[in-house]
């Protein structure tokens, strides 16, 4: 089946600097990737909508100048928390959806910790 | 925007009987309507979805019911066994899917032997 690998799966950073994530759909095309967090015991929270070749689309309340996300081809997101603080420390989970069939699949997701 | 409201929080059945998930959306747009179980530190694993102009949908244990009208779906889950065990989310989208998912707070299955 379809794959989406998020890479890092895990990364431990110092406050105050910043961490890229990346989202790659693997054997498929993507125009439009979503990047979600998801809280310890807490459901999954769509952050902002990536679209190839033009701006991300951003969910009320989420800080589109230190959530930086850029969606450059069609198979690769990146997603860069700026200035990186504990109150960041969360589960960052992409999903994309195959341009081909409408599809969706869910990355790894990448743990992040602030210290 | 959408607002998906999802009980129980926590469920508890005995091994082999059913389990029942509700799900309510607030955006009569919405139309398309996954379930998600989770395990712990990993992927949301998609199980079954439906569709707006479908009113129901089952894969062997595993079904999923929808209400326009009232808007509505739930998750039935039958001869559940052990490895059942996760949690489990609903979510709705418009466009197919194409818009983001919202997803519904959790509900954690725990199946006693």
């Amino acid at each position: 089946g379809a794959v989406v690998s998020q890479h890092p799966s895990w990364v431990i950073c110092k406050s105050g600097t910043s961490v890229k994530i990346e989202c790659r759909s693997l054997d498929f095309q993507a125009t439009t990737m979503f990047w979600y967090r998801q809280f310890p015991k807490q459901s999954l929270m769509l952050m902002a909508t990536s679209n190839e070749g033009s701006k991300a689309t951003y969910e009320q309340g989420v800080e589109k100048d230190k959530f930086l996300i850029n969606h450059a081809s069609l198979t690769l997101s990146t997603l860069t928390v700026t200035s990186a603080h504990p109150e960041d420390s969360s589960f960052y989970i992409c999903s994309a959806s195959d341009m081909g069939t409408g599809e969706l699949f869910f990355g790894e997701g990448s743990r992040l910790t602030v210290l | 925007g959408e607002n998906v409201e999802q009980h129980p929080s926590t469920l508890s059945v005995q091994e082999g009987d059913s389990a029942v998930i509700k799900c309510t959306y607030s955006d009569s747009a919405s139309n398309y309507f996954p379930w998600y179980k989770q395990e712990l530190g990993k992927r949301p694993q998609l199980i079954i979805d439906i569709r707006s102009n479908v009113g129901e949908k089952k894969d062997q244990r595993i079904a999923v019911t929808l209400n326009k009208t009232a808007k509505h779906f739930s998750l039935h889950i039958t001869e559940t066994q052990p490895e059942d065990s996760a949690v489990y989310f609903c979510a709705a989208s418009g466009r197919g899917g194409a818009d983001g998912l919202t997803f519904g707070k959790g509900t954690h299955l725990i199946i006693q032997p």
